[in-house]
């Protein structure tokens, strides 16, 4: 059984603050790895792609993916209120199936 | 705005209608998804067409039945379901794998569907 874990949260931070949310995974054999937010009541909207190990930037996010460790990240610098909202880590091995992790909620607190 | 648009937005039906969940991709993506979620739990992967044709079927019950008709269009057919079928309904599309690396998977916004 392929799996993908989160930490359910909530995570609350504090606005500004760095938050930072993890993901691990059990197939070794996964290749490709997302980081999607959802709102309440809306759709996932992908946030990040990262398929190589190590930092990929954009803007205020970094995912950073080692798969040695099989563990994904996420973190949000300068968060804010705005920013509150599911994380959803997915995972890919190859072709159309991804895996997605249960999420964890944030909470930045103003 | 999202690329991928789902129709309609909200949907209430009886155990005993017929009714259709739509999709419609612009990005050229070969294929096409369909994941139903409940509340606070992640997307559940129900059906996913590859080039038109039905490459994954999670073992959905047959009250739920997918059609492509083309490489830009998905349904949902539904019939007789039940009250626990209620969920948000997600259609998304990716592009093909390229050397073992899967594309990005974009979701339309949804369809909320209350079954009564």
């Amino acid at each position: 059984q392929k799996e993908v874990e989160q930490n359910s949260g909530p995570l609350s931070v504090p606005e500004g603050a760095i938050a930072s949310l993890n993901c691990t995974y059990s197939d070794r054999g996964s290749q490709s790895f997302f980081w999607y937010r959802q709102y309440s009541g809306k759709s996932p909207e992908l946030i990040m792609s990262i398929y190589s190990n190590g930092d990929k930037e954009d803007g205020r996010f970094t995912a950073q993916l080692n798969k040695a460790s099989q563990y994904v990240s996420l973190l949000i610098r300068d968060s804010q209120p705005s920013d509150s909202a599911t994380y959803l880590c997915a995972v890919n091995n190859y072709g159309q199936n991804f895996v997605f992790g249960p999420g964890t909620r944030l909470s930045v607190l103003p | 705005d999202t690329e991928v648009t789902q129709t309609p937005k909200h949907l209430v039906m009886g155990m005993t209608n017929k009714k259709s969940l739509k999709c419609e991709q612009h990005m050229g993506h070969r294929a096409m998804y369909w994941y139903k979620q409940k509340a606070k739990k992640p997307p559940e992967l129900m059906f996913v067409y590859s080039y038109e044709k039905l490459s994954i079927n999670e073992s959905v019950p047959s009250r739920f039945s997918p059609e492509c008709p083309n490489s830009s269009l998905l349904n949902l057919h539904l019939h007789a379901l039940q009250p626990e079928d209620s969920a948000l309904y997600l259609c998304a599309s990716s592009q093909e794998s390229v050397q073992g690396y899967s594309g990005e998977l974009f979701f339309g916004e949804g369809s909320r569907l209350t079954v009564l």
